[in-house]
């Protein structure tokens, strides 16, 4: 089964800007894998923020956008705040049965 | 809008099969429009894709665990199903049932129960 990476921390300061990828291990992530973004906080079910790259739910805030970047997906934080620390998670669809996969998660902290 | 909430046993014991359920409201569950799916997360850890059904019946697994996995569908109650065979410590996790108008993707979510795995 494809493993998919994602860096397990990052910090960003109030209102900096920061980005966190997504990395297959059967090699550069595409359109075709529809990567989503999830925000999960603690206690809480995750919320979807983004579908299919870079489309945005209606609850999505502007401030978080979504890319393909260096042959690997990307969700870009632009002006932090602090009720944006969070666990984020990716997920990337595989075809030929191979179904989908979750990374393991990117600790955001904002300081 | 549509709400999803998962029921079923907390506390399963090895060997046996895991059942949950998922009321969906706000939407019916025989609609084109979505595929119904499950992921678990184990405490501390992270998420896990479990699987998906469309109305029709066409379901999509994990590989990882097909061989134990059954999703259903119930349209006269608008829930669907998850059944996990043979499971052991290892299934304990929290299991979240989802919308999403792919079979792989979520757009709404559950707010998940934890089932646990213990004699």
């Amino acid at each position: 089964q494809a493993v998919v990476t994602q860096e397990p921390s990052l910090t960003v300061s109030p209102g900096g800007t920061v980005t966190l990828t997504c990395g297959s291990s059967t090699g550069a992530v595409t359109s075709g894998h529809y990567p989503y973004w999830f925000q999960q906080k603690p206690g809480q079910a995750p919320r979807t923020l983004i579908y299919d790259t870079s489309n945005k739910h209606s609850w999505t805030p502007a401030r978080f956008s979504g890319s393909l970047l260096g042959g690997k997906a990307a969700l870009t934080l632009s002006g932090a705040q602090p009720e944006d620390e969070a666990e984020y998670y990716c997920l990337l669809s595989y075809s030929g049965a191979r179904g989908g996969v979750f990374g393991g998660g990117t600790k955001l902290t904002v300081l | 809008q549509l709400q999803l909430q998962e029921s079923g046993p907390g506390l399963v014991k090895p060997s046996e099969t895991l059942s949950l359920t998922c009321t969906v409201s706000g939407g019916s569950i025989s609609s084109s429009s979505y595929y119904w799916g499950w992921i678990r997360q184990p405490p501390g850890k992270g998420l896990e894709w479990i699987g998906s059904i469309y109305y029709s019946g066409s379901t999509y697994y994990n590989p990882s665990l097909k061989s134990r996995v059954t999703i259903s569908v119930d349209t006269s109650k608008n829930q669907f199903s998850l059944k996990l065979s043979s499971v052991t410590a290892a299934d304990t996790a929290v299991y979240y049932c989802a919308a999403s108008p792919v079979p792989i993707g979520v757009w709404n979510w559950g707010q998940g129960t934890l089932v646990t795995v213990s004699s």
